[in-house]
């Protein structure tokens, strides 16, 4: 399976702190996509980067992909209380996209 | 441009009945995708089809069907329901390019209970 694999299952901090969730994967694959759910809800693409890429940023995102670890690292800066939700990490490869189990954040106030 | 529209939100069925849960986009994309999500399991991937008249299995197909007569309709069958596809369905789309698909757009979802 190449599912993705989210690392801590659950994070809570406080707002204006950062966050740090990490996907561990087992094969290789085309790209590594991050994506939000907030509860009851439908989920939001949050960022794509492609296997030849290393780092990617979009706004307080910041992802980090290493093909010879099969990890990818999603950093959230200057949290705040609107990003408290669940993150789950996709994986594509031969057309198929798997998603992990995703990390639980809450932000504290 | 409404994106991706899923209906029913909610659905209640006996065993043994049989359903289809309806997926439109409006955004001329290639692939589209079913996945289920249960507690503590994140999202499983159904059914997946990369242009019309293309589908194949994804992680968990036994038990649904699926079809892609147009790009825009994707609906998902449910042969014969049972307790355990109890239920969040989320439908999904993309545009597919070489080297892997673009950012999927979901749909609200559907939530079904099997009684």
């Amino acid at each position: 399976s190449q599912q993705g694999e989210e690392d801590p299952q659950a994070l809570s901090i406080q707002e204006g702190e950062n966050a740090t969730m990490n996907c561990s994967y087992k094969t290789s694959i085309n790209n590594l996509q991050w994506y939000r759910q907030n509860s009851g809800r439908g989920l939001v693409h949050l960022i794509l980067i492609r296997s030849n890429e290393r780092e990617k940023h979009s706004g307080r995102l910041r992802v980090t992909l290493d093909t010879s670890k099969k990890s990818s690292s999603l950093l959230i800066t200057a949290s705040r209380a609107a990003d408290t939700a669940s993150y789950f990490c996709a994986t594509e490869r031969d057309d198929k996209i798997i998603f992990g189990k995703g990390t639980r954040l809450h932000i504290l106030p | 441009n409404a994106g991706v529209t899923q209906t029913p939100k909610f659905q209640v069925l006996k065993t043994g009945q049989s359903m289809t849960l309806q997926c439109a986009q409006d955004m001329n994309h290639e692939y589209m995708s079913w996945y289920r999500q249960d507690p503590g399991m994140g999202l499983r991937l159904i059914h997946y089809s990369v242009g019309a008249g293309i589908t194949d299995q994804g992680e968990v197909p036994n038990g649904y069907n699926v079809s892609r007569s147009t790009t825009e309709d994707f609906p998902l069958r449910l042969l014969s329901a049972a307790p355990s596809q109890t239920s969040v369905y989320f439908c999904a789309s993309s545009y597919s390019s070489t080297g892997g698909s673009t950012e999927a757009f979901f749909g609200q979802g559907t939530r079904l209970t099997v009684v």
